[in-house]
């Protein structure tokens, strides 16, 4: 893998339903990987950076994982609700230079 | 405590035309980042500016400059701008640590050339 890749591009759920994404990025050479959750009309926000193979980390109900050895890492929203409809981006990072993907469109319907 | 804050909020140029975006990073951050994201992609890097000086720098022409004030504040300036600049140039700030920072983002300018 040379560049960061999302999937799935769009994602339609309902109010209740558990979900993941996953965001694949370059193995080699790794140094970070970030977390952001971009709601229309707002600023991008940051949800984690994680450094360490087998990082977990939690907010609320959204928790990730991260594999760095495969090159991965997967975002979980328990019981989605309305307000988790966003742009979920991951991004590899490197001191400051952000590589993103092209990120995973939530739509959670009420 | 303000966050990230960019101006203008929309922009109409024409090709050939000069820009200059600006941004105000969260108070107390020292490192302004700006990236460049057009329609249906994710935001791509064009540079880093820490100390009043261009740190990192992505893959982007040199029509692409900026610039850092002593009070951290930043400026994206693209000259003989192309239809292909039309985007949304998001700027993001952080504080120097040596260790990946947590990057916080403003809302975003949106380009548009004619």
């Amino acid at each position: 893998i040379l560049n960061v890749e999302q999937s799935p591009q769009s994602l339609h759920v309902q109010e209740g339903d558990s979900t993941n994404f996953t965001c694949s990025f370059p193995s080699s050479n790794f140094y970070a990987l970030h977390w952001y959750r971009w709601e229309t009309a707002k600023s991008p926000e940051a949800l984690f950076v994680m450094t360490l193979n087998g990082d977990e980390k939690k907010k609320g109900r959204i928790s990730a994982t991260l594999n760095t050895k495969e090159g991965y890492s997967y975002l979980y929203i328990k019981g989605s609700q309305p307000e988790d409809s966003a742009t979920y981006l991951c991004a590899s990072g490197n001191t400051g230079k952000l590589i993103f993907g092209q990120g995973t469109t939530l739509q959670v319907k009420p | 405590d303000a966050g990230v804050t960019q101006s203008p909020t929309h922009l109409i140029k024409t090709r050939g035309q000069q820009v200059t975006l600006r941004c105000s990073p969260k108070s107390g951050h020292d490192t302004v980042s700006w990236y460049q994201q057009a329609l249906g992609q994710g935001p791509q890097f064009i540079f880093q500016y820490y100390e009043e000086e261009e740190r990192q720098r992505g893959n982007f022409p040199d029509r692409f400059s900026g610039h850092q004030f002593p009070n951290y504040s930043s400026e994206l300036n693209v000259n003989a701008l192309w239809l292909g600049d039309s985007a949304l140039y998001l700027c993001a700030s952080s504080l120097f640590s040596g260790t990946e920072e947590t990057q916080y983002f403003g809302p975003g300018t949106r380009l548009l050339v004619l």
